[in-house]
């Protein structure tokens, strides 16, 4: 049971190139979201998805794309990368409960550094 | 709207003192609060969750949780601190029945030998 998985672990890009980073989860979680961290700011939700096939904004979505096509894969995409998009990126899911807010499980991160 | 409020920003103790790191939280309904922990080049672990009943949660790695609904606050205790929780600390607060989670902007601790 590897729980959350992240692929890469770091990245480098160039001002205007693309990458997909890839979030994969083995718990059979409904819920997954990607976050990005950056210093003094703690973590805020770029864009998260509440099943297969759905996705959602979060609080700073401008410049990124999600897909969920599989229940167990969540990517988030950048088409033209910037400098602001420099940051450790994180993977989280969680499970569907009635009645509860639901305890979030993280993936290791992924540092992306735009130059 | 939600918000969560974490006033300090860094704090140092030293190794077998104890710890408290404030968490204020902004929110209309019953809250759902939880507090993580990050350690360096890591992801988020649970430490503890409240979610109903006894204000005083234990956690993992000796770390409890008092939920005071009179001072919206969700402080995070440790007795004597080890040097291994050097980290950083994310409180977060979230709502009956929805999918996210608000997260505070972190305390990071360092521990003296």
């Amino acid at each position: 049971n590897a729980g959350v998985t992240q692929t890469p672990k770091f990245r480098v890009l160039k001002t205007g190139q693309s990458m997909t980073l890839l979030c994969a989860q083995d718990m059979n979680h409904e819920y997954m979201y990607w976050y990005r961290q950056d210093p003094g700011m703690g973590l805020r939700l770029i864009h998260y998805s509440v099943g297969e096939g759905t996705t959602a904004k979060g609080e700073v979505p401008d410049g990124y794309n999600v897909s969920r096509l599989k229940k167990q894969n969540f990517l988030l995409g950048l088409e033209s990368a910037a400098p602001s998009q420099t940051s450790v990126y994180f993977c989280a899911s969680s499970y569907l409960a009635e009645g509860l807010n639901n305890e979030q499980f993280f993936g290791p991160g992924t540092r992306l550094t735009v130059l | 709207a939600q918000s969560v409020t974490q006033p300090d920003i860094h704090i140092t103790v030293s190794e077998g003192a104890s710890l408290e790191l404030r968490c204020n939280y902004s929110y209309g309904a019953t809250p759902y609060l939880f507090w993580y922990v990050q350690s360096p080049g890591q992801g988020l672990q649970l430490l503890l969750k409240y979610f109903s009943g006894d204000t005083l949660v234990q956690g993992i790695k000796g770390f409890e949780a008092e939920f005071k609904r009179s001072q919206s606050s969700f402080n995070l205790r440790k007795p004597s601190v080890h040097w291994s929780d050097a980290a950083e600390y994310f409180c977060a607060v979230g709502a009956y029945n929805t999918d996210k989670l608000i997260f505070g902007t972190g305390t990071r601790l360092q521990v003296f030998p």
